[in-house]
């Protein structure tokens, strides 16, 4: 299976600041990497998908780069309701793996 | 509206079985594949494996291979899966996913999960 680290595991963040998150797969994944917010209590849900592309809805302060096996999702000026978990997951493998998650809280 | 409705949470005791069901509406059941994936508590997302609701394929994440059945049932657009032999470990919330996006193997449409307690 394809490993995928995410750092940091938690970070502190203030509304308004810009925040990156990373993540490395243990082998090059082609773009082929999705980025998903979850809440507690809640089920995950989609923000970008081919390492770049916004899903539909999804506000354009979010955004995602990279290449090969070293991926970003940028969120630029934080707002209240994205302070939440943050995971990546790849699907270049048919077996399909999530990173361990980035805690996302105001400082 | 697009929506996947799951059922209730369980509590079974070590080494029972428990089956979790996921209806599908809004939009053409048997033209998505639905995926489960399973959270531990304070653990990140775990991916269990797929069914094709239109042929009834299926695959299954090595871990759980021999232990999980996915199948679906078209005339009520309803998807389940079923987990055998329980253990502690398989405490968990389950989601149903949906893989929408052509040529993307990502989940643009989940359930609201279903809680699955093991304990004697």
């Amino acid at each position: 299976d394809i490993q995928m680290t995410q750092s940091p595991s938690s970070l502190s963040a203030s509304v308004g600041d810009r925040v990156t998150i990373t993540c490395r797969a243990s082998r090059a994944i082609s773009y082929s990497l999705a980025w998903y917010q979850q809440k507690p209590g809640k089920a995950p849900t989609l923000l970008l998908y081919a390492a770049s592309r916004l899903q539909t809805g999804i506000p354009s302060r979010f955004s995602g780069s990279g290449s090969g096996s070293d991926y970003a999702l940028t969120i630029t000026s934080l707002q209240p309701e994205d302070f939440a978990t943050y995971y990546c997951q790849q699907y270049y493998n048919r077996f399909r793996t999530f990173g361990q998650g980035t805690k996302l809280e105001i400082k | 509206q697009v929506q996947l409705e799951q059922s209730g949470a369980e509590v079974k005791k070590p080494g029972a079985s428990v089956k979790v069901s996921c209806k599908a509406s809004g939009y053409a059941f048997t033209d998505y594949y639905v995926h489960w994936v399973r959270q531990a508590p304070g653990q990140g997302p775990e991916w269990v494996g797929w069914t094709n609701p239109n042929s009834g394929g299926t695959e299954y994440a090595q871990k759980f291979q021999g232990r999980v059945t996915l199948t679906r049932d078209t005339s009520i657009s309803t998807a389940y899966m079923e987990l055998n032999k329980l253990g502690s470990d398989d405490t968990a919330w389950y989601f149903c996913a949906r893989t929408g996006l052509p040529g993307h193997d990502v989940f643009d449409l989940w359930g609201q999960g279903t809680m699955v307690t093991v304990s004697s």
